[in-house]
């Protein structure tokens, strides 16, 4: 079946560092690829997207880019801020409107 | 629009009680769904319905029940809650898709979670 494996957190930060999380799938078919973002207390917001091999989805300063050959969605943003600290989650979409979501990653960042 | 909204936001029950969750949802969206969100779990899929009147069972339908009476709310039931059951529940919503705009994702919309606790 359909699966997500994210990189293993929690993840702890200074403010500015560069930001890697990686994320891998498995799936039949082409699945769509999603970053979802859960800020303390509140429910998931989407963050980006890509519905393709070799999209980049983008959205405030962070980015992802579909690999079908590696079956990868690596999520990355250049210079974290305090304010980015939440759980991320990947997830898939390879039919019908059901999600797959991966275990979620913690990230901190310190001042 | 209040968008996605969950009642209660917090529960305690005991062993073989019995709730409904509630959500509610004002944007017309065709989809629903029933999560729940585990530590290390990442969320998993209870249940989820495609329209008024049908519902689906997920990843982890055991001990629920769900019903989508109206095109805006989706209730999930414990008929007996179990500890196995402490968890926080997500819903979501989703416009459907129709015609050329199908094979675009149509984003699922979340509400801010129920956290039970069945002791």
């Amino acid at each position: 079946g359909d699966s997500v494996t994210q990189m293993e957190g929690p993840v702890t930060l200074s403010e500015e560092a560069f930001l890697t999380i990686n994320c891998t799938y498995t799936a039949t078919g082409y699945p769509s690829l999603f970053w979802y973002v859960q800020y303390p207390g509140e429910g998931l917001q989407l963050l980006l997207k890509a519905t393709k091999a070799d999209d980049k989805g983008s959205n405030k300063g962070f980015e992802a880019t579909y690999r079908k050959e590696t079956t990868s969605f690596h999520l990355e943003k250049g210079s974290v801020q305090v304010s980015d600290s939440a759980v991320y989650f990947c997830a898939l979409r390879a039919s019908g409107s059901r999600l797959t979501f991966g275990e979620g990653t913690q990230l901190t960042v310190n001042p | 629009n209040a968008g996605v909204t969950q009642t209660p936001k917090f529960r305690v029950l005991k062993t073989g009680q019995s709730m409904t969750l509630l959500c509610a949802q004002d944007m017309n969206h065709e989809y629903m769904y029933w999560y729940r969100q585990d530590p290390g779990m990442g969320l998993r899929l209870i249940h989820y319905s495609v329209g008024e009147g049908t519902t689906a069972k997920g990843e982890v339908p055991d001990g629920y029940n769900v019903s989508r009476l109206k095109k805006q709310n989706f209730l999930l039931g414990l008929e007996s809650a179990a500890p196995s059951q402490t968890s926080v529940y997500f819903c979501a919503s989703r416009p459907a898709g129709s015609g050329a705009t199908k094979r675009s994702y149509n984003e699922q919309f979340f509400g801010p979670g129920t956290r039970l606790t069945v002791l």
